[in-house]
């Protein structure tokens, strides 16, 4: 159980184009799902938490603007690189939290975003 | 964002042998603490978890040890195997549905 499915796993994009990228819960509710960026050999940097139904809430230094999230429903979070330029590119990672158990938080396989 | 963005630290150690990592997290308020094991190009894995009112917690062939004093905790791995070889991150948070904040993570290297 707790699984979180992430999609795309892999996305190449023009700059200047936006990327969406996808995270469900299959079998459980996640009212909270957290969005984390990661670049080569570096640790998980936690950008938005995001709550069903509200406004995402950000961590310092990231952009609003350039990183939509929408979370509107209990099962699908959705982060949207606007704009995106060849800085942007890392992996990007989702996770869910989970009640019951001691699985907490379950992440998602990852986005790896190539701006080209 | 939080989290430290420094190149990550490596372990190596020989198949058999017991590995230690070992991290230190940053806000005294954190009551929950989890270890990660992430393989390249995947998310994070659940490996064991502990909460502040322990200092000791014991899963299959993992042990975390948490002191609290120094705010450090440590991840034992015993009989190390190839298999092990990942990237360990520890993270924490205040209250099981906070924010989860990772460490600064370690490349775990073992040689056959």
């Amino acid at each position: 159980g707790a699984v979180v499915s992430q999609h795309p796993s892999r996305v190449i994009c023009k700059s200047g184009t936006s990327v969406k990228i996808e995270c469900r819960s299959l079998d459980f509710q996640a009212t909270t799902m957290f969005w984390y960026r990661q670049f080569p050999k570096q640790s998980l940097m936690l950008m938005a938490t995001s709550n069903e139904g509200s406004k995402a809430t950000y961590e310092q230094g990231v952009e609003k603007d350039k990183f939509l999230i929408n979370h509107a429903s209990l099962t699908l979070s959705t982060l949207t690189v606007t704009s995106a330029h060849p800085e942007d590119s890392s992996f990007y990672i989702c996770s869910a939290h989970f009640e019951g158990a001691n699985y907490g938080y379950t992440f998602g396989s990852g986005t790896r975003l190539t701006v080209v | 964002g939080e989290s430290v963005g420094l190149h990550l630290p490596t372990l190596s150690v020989q198949e058999g042998d017991n590995s230690i990592i070992n991290c230190a997290y940053s806000n005294s308020a954190s009551d929950y603490f989890i270890w990660y094991k992430q393989e390249s190009g995947k998310g994070p894995q659940f490996i064991i978890d502990i909460r502040s009112n322990m200092d000791k917690r014991q899963g299959q062939r993992v042990t975390v040890l948490l002191n609290k004093t120094v705010k450090h905790l440590s991840l034992q791995i015993a009989a190390t195997q190839p298999g092990d070889s990942a990237v360990y991150f520890c993270a924490e948070t205040r209250g099981n549905t906070g924010k989860l904040i990772f460490g600064q993570g370690t490349t775990l290297q073992v040689k056959p």
